[in-house]
């Protein structure tokens, strides 16, 4: 079973614009992984933001993208708010199921 | 508009078993893929397993931790999908949410402890 890697944390200033990634101990992150990021505020249940990679759902922001960048999935969020404060996960598909990565705390300050 | 109630968490000693339920309203379990997604108590999401459409064959899928010991099946005249939790470990302890990927439950919560 896949590894899959994320920064542990993150800051970005209010208007700011962050990159989150998400690596595959595998090898390449790939478009046949269906990369997808989940955001998780205290208390609450995760809330997914993007599927395959870079498909947004109606109550997606427009300031988060999903991308393949280097050979990892990321997210890039642009324009920060400070209602972004929150963990973010990703996705993958491995070896007939899925994993998550471990998580990123990312602080809007 | 789709939604997911779990239910039939609770406290069960090691070894134990317990079955969760997965009710949805909105849509039809049947044409879905549902997945059942935890999360151990200050920790990150862990994906337990996933049961395709009836469409696609209606197969299952598992996480190595959890396989062999817990089955998903689901109920088309109760639209609910079930998560069967059987040999419970301590590490099984977990806030368990079931989520069609655009939908997501609160959650039931599973305490395995003696």
């Amino acid at each position: 079973q896949a590894v899959v890697t994320q920064e542990p944390s993150l800051t970005v200033s209010p208007g700011g614009t962050v990159t989150l990634t998400c690596d595959s101990s595998t090898g390449a992150v790939t478009s046949g992984h269906y990369p997808s990021w989940f955001q998780q505020k205290p208390g609450q249940a995760p809330r997914t933001l993007i599927y395959d990679t870079s498909k947004k759902y109606s109550w997606t922001p427009a300031r988060f993208s999903g991308s393949l960048l280097g050979g990892k999935a990321a997210l890039t969020l642009s324009g920060a708010q400070p209602e972004d404060e929150a963990e973010y996960y990703c996705l993958l598909s491995d070896s007939g199921g899925r994993v998550f990565g471990g998580g990123t705390k990312l602080t809007v300050l | 508009e789709a939604q997911l109630v779990e239910s039939g968490g609770g406290l069960v000693k090691p070894g134990g078993s317990l079955r969760l339920s997965c009710a949805a309203s909105g849509f039809t379990v049947s044409n879905a893929w549902v997945t059942w997604v935890r999360q151990a108590p200050g920790k990150g999401l862990e994906w337990v397993g996933r049961i395709r459409p009836k469409a696609d064959g209606g197969t299952t899928d598992y996480a190595a931790p959890v396989k062999g010991r817990f089955t998903i099946s689901r109920d088309d005249s109760e639209n609910t999908v079930y998560l069967q939790m059987n040999s419970l470990k301590t590490e099984d302890t977990a806030l368990y949410y079931c989520t069609t990927g655009a939908s997501w439950g609160q959650g039931t919560l599973v305490t395995v402890s003696s």
